[in-house]
């Protein structure tokens, strides 16, 4: 079946400190791998995806993921946290394929201490 | 471009009263997509339309829910009768159906049955 896991429900990070959420999916192809951001109140608005090529992608707002094939795992990144990230974060699986429709993970709520 | 709108922001009902949330996707897309975000949850796929017709519904509960796409362009979502465990943000997202780029979200209806 197909599946995205968001392993950590809530993470708290200082501000300024490095930030690594995890994602694993189980994907029976290859995978078109997304990672999208929600603040309180809004919609969602894409960081970054990977579709194929060079498996570190870079995203908006300073964010980047990196696709390990072998892990089935597309991590996403920070090296110095900012108080605006506060936010949810979800992952999201789908196939490489237009139209096509996105399986999201139940997300990671991130805190940012000063 | 603009975005995808969505309309209302916020509606309160009790239950078994009927609501209904309308949706204007990025012009040029012809994908459109509904999902249901229950509170500490991803965003799950009701159902999805290419131009006019219904691709998937097959997590859409029949027997309360129904959409439709008419011409094409904008769509309903509609909940008859609304029970309290339809309490959930509502999000209409849209995308290409033969460039893959992921999808744009609107800013979602805030459905409250009490």
């Amino acid at each position: 079946a197909q599946s995205v896991t968001q392993p950590d429900i809530h993470i708290t990070v200082s501000e300024g400190a490095s930030l690594e959420l995890r994602c694993n999916y189980s994907y029976g192809a290859t995978p078109y791998l997304f990672w999208y951001v929600q603040s309180p109140g809004q919609g969602l608005q894409l960081l970054l995806k990977y579709f194929s090529g060079d498996t570190l992608v870079q995203g908006i707002k300073g964010f980047e993921a990196e696709f390990k094939r072998s892990q089935s795992s597309f991590n996403l990144r920070k090296p110095s946290v900012h108080w605006s990230d506060a936010a949810e974060y979800f992952c999201a699986v789908g196939p490489n394929q237009a139209g096509t429709a996105l399986i999201f993970g139940k997300g990671t709520t991130l805190s940012v201490s000063s | 471009e603009a975005g995808v709108a969505q309309s209302p922001r916020y509606k309160i009902i009790e239950k078994r009263q009927s609501v209904a949330f309308w949706c204007n996707p990025i012009s040029g897309h012809a994908t459109l997509y509904w999902y249901q975000q229950i509170l500490g949850q991803g965003p799950k796929l009701l159902i999805q339309f290419q131009n006019n017709g219904v691709v998937d519904d097959s997590q859409l509960p029949k027997d309360r829910f129904s959409a439709e796409r008419l011409k094409g362009v904008d769509s309903t979502l509609k909940i008859q009768p609304a029970k309290l465990e339809d309490s959930a943000v509502y999000l209409c997202a849209s995308s290409l159906a033969t460039r893959w780029r992921g999808y744009t979200f609107g800013s979602g209806t805030r459905l409250t049955v009490v």
